[in-house]
């Protein structure tokens, strides 16, 4: 069984500050990986997506992966309260046919002004 | 954006009962998949379907579990007679392709009392 791991959190940042969330998984072979953003009661939400070792910016967020660590982190910059939310690790299992996801448990993010 | 719609939003039965979860996929879409989340738990893959079959499904996906298509929009999620354990936000996702990014459904709340 595929393992994705997060530190449930909950993360509490002041706005403004830098929110750093981690995540690590354990099927040596993953290729993708993917932060998703859930408000609580609603669907998950891509926000960033990585295939390469090393940083990926998109805005204020930032992706970070090393296979070799088997890790993947994600930074939001200037932290706003609307970024407070739980953040979904997800890796994509290698399947012939799809897209099938493995989620982490989530970190909740707590932004306060 | 496009949306995957998904219906109703909560649905409430009685243990035993069969319930029908249904779902518009964005129409160009070839990938569908259905997800789960217990309250509090992680997002968990039950199925995914392609070319008018199922092409992967998970353990919790049993027998009393099933995916149609039966037109060209619809793709509804069946459970024959629900137990307490199937409470959970029930997600619908498609993709166009393989790698590309997945679009959920807002969910349906199904409560089994």
């Amino acid at each position: 069984q595929k393992e994705v791991e997060q530190n449930s959190g909950p993360l509490s940042v002041p706005e403004g500050a830098i929110a750093s969330l981690n995540c690590t998984y354990s099927d040596r072979v993953s290729q993708s990986f993917f932060w998703y953003r859930q408000y609580s009661g609603k669907s998950p939400e891509l926000i960033m997506s990585i295939y390469s070792n090393g940083d990926k910016e998109d805005g204020r967020f930032t992706a970070q992966l090393n296979k070799a660590s088997q890790y993947v982190s994600l930074l939001i910059r200037d932290s706003q309260p609307s970024d407070s939310a739980t953040y979904l690790c997800a890796v994509k299992e290698r399947t012939e046919y799809g897209n099938k996801l493995v989620f982490g448990a989530g970190t909740i993010l707590r932004v306060k002004s | 954006e496009p949306e995957v719609t998904q219906t109703p939003s909560h649905q409430v039965t009685q243990m035993g009962q069969e319930v029908i979860l249904r779902c518009v996929p964005i129409s160009n879409h070839l990938y569908f998949y259905w997800y789960r989340q217990i309250l509090g738990q992680k997002v968990e893959f039950l199925v995914s379907f392609y070319n008018n079959e199922i092409s992967e499904k998970s353990e919790i996906f049993d027998d009393q579990f099933s995916v149609e298509r039966p037109d060209g929009s619809n793709f509804t999620l069946k459970i024959r007679s629900t137990k307490l354990e199937d409470s959970a936000m029930y997600f619908c996702a498609s993709n166009p392709g393989l790698g590309e990014k997945l679009f959920f459904g807002s969910g349906t709340q199904l409560s089994v009392l």
